[in-house]
């Protein structure tokens, strides 16, 4: 079965201080790896998605995450995390056969001033 | 542009009424359309998703129900809410050929 675990449910940081969020997937045949953001009273907004090639992916605002195959991983990283950065992160992959995404629980990120 | 809009954004509804979602999306055609589900605590759980008029497939057995009447409208309904159906309901979109989707603003469903 193909499935998406994200075992951070809630990281604390303070500003500056770098994040990285782990996923992990279950998955045959081809990945298709996507982070999505929700910000409080915004709708979910594409983070950044890997389909192939470089296994380094960069998005909006500074994110990036990196696919490691061997790991079965998709963790999203900054480098310095902003006040404004407080959301809840959602990692997901493409399940080809139903042509929709399967979701991790989410991780609530809180970036304390 | 393509945009997508769904309503009401906040309801509370007492248990055993009804429900009626709706969702729309412009700027394209023949989408494919979903319906998730947040709720609290959990992750994102897709309930239907729909690739044409009038065909829907069902994640979720429960007392929940889809429809698509028209190529770019998709409706989220209960006969009689329970209140285990509170939570945060998300319509999205793709197109056919790609496998990035897009959501909506969502919509705060209470059941009391």
């Amino acid at each position: 079965a193909q499935s998406v675990s994200q075992h951070n449910h809630h990281v604390i940081l303070s500003e500056a201080a770098s994040l990285e969020l782990g996923c992990n997937y279950s998955y045959g045949g081809t990945v298709n790896l996507f982070w999505y953001v929700q910000y409080p009273g915004q709708h979910l907004q594409l983070l950044l998605k890997y389909f192939s090639g470089d296994p380094l992916v960069k998005g909006i605002k500074g994110f990036e995450a990196e696919f490691i195959k061997s790991k079965f991983s998709f963790n999203l990283r900054k480098p310095s995390v902003q006040w404004s950065d407080t959301a809840e992160y959602f990692c997901a992959g493409w399940d080809t056969g139903r042509r929709a995404l399967t979701f991790g629980s989410g991780t609530r990120l809180q970036v304390q001033p | 542009s393509q945009t997508i809009h769904q309503w009401p954004a906040t309801l509370v509804q007492p248990v055993g009424s009804p429900l009626s979602l709706e969702c729309t999306v412009e700027g394209t055609s023949n989408p494919n359309l979903y319906w998730y589900r947040q709720a609290a605590g959990r992750g994102l759980q897709l309930l239907f998703y729909s690739v044409g008029i009038g065909q829907i497939s069902s994640e979720v057995p429960q007392n929940l129900s889809a429809s698509r009447p028209q190529d770019r409208q998709f409706i989220l309904s209960s006969k009689k809410l329970l209140l285990s159906d509170s939570g945060f309901y998300l319509c999205a979109w793709t197109t056919g050929g790609s496998n990035t989707i897009y959501f909506g603003e969502g919509s705060w469903l209470t059941v009391v």
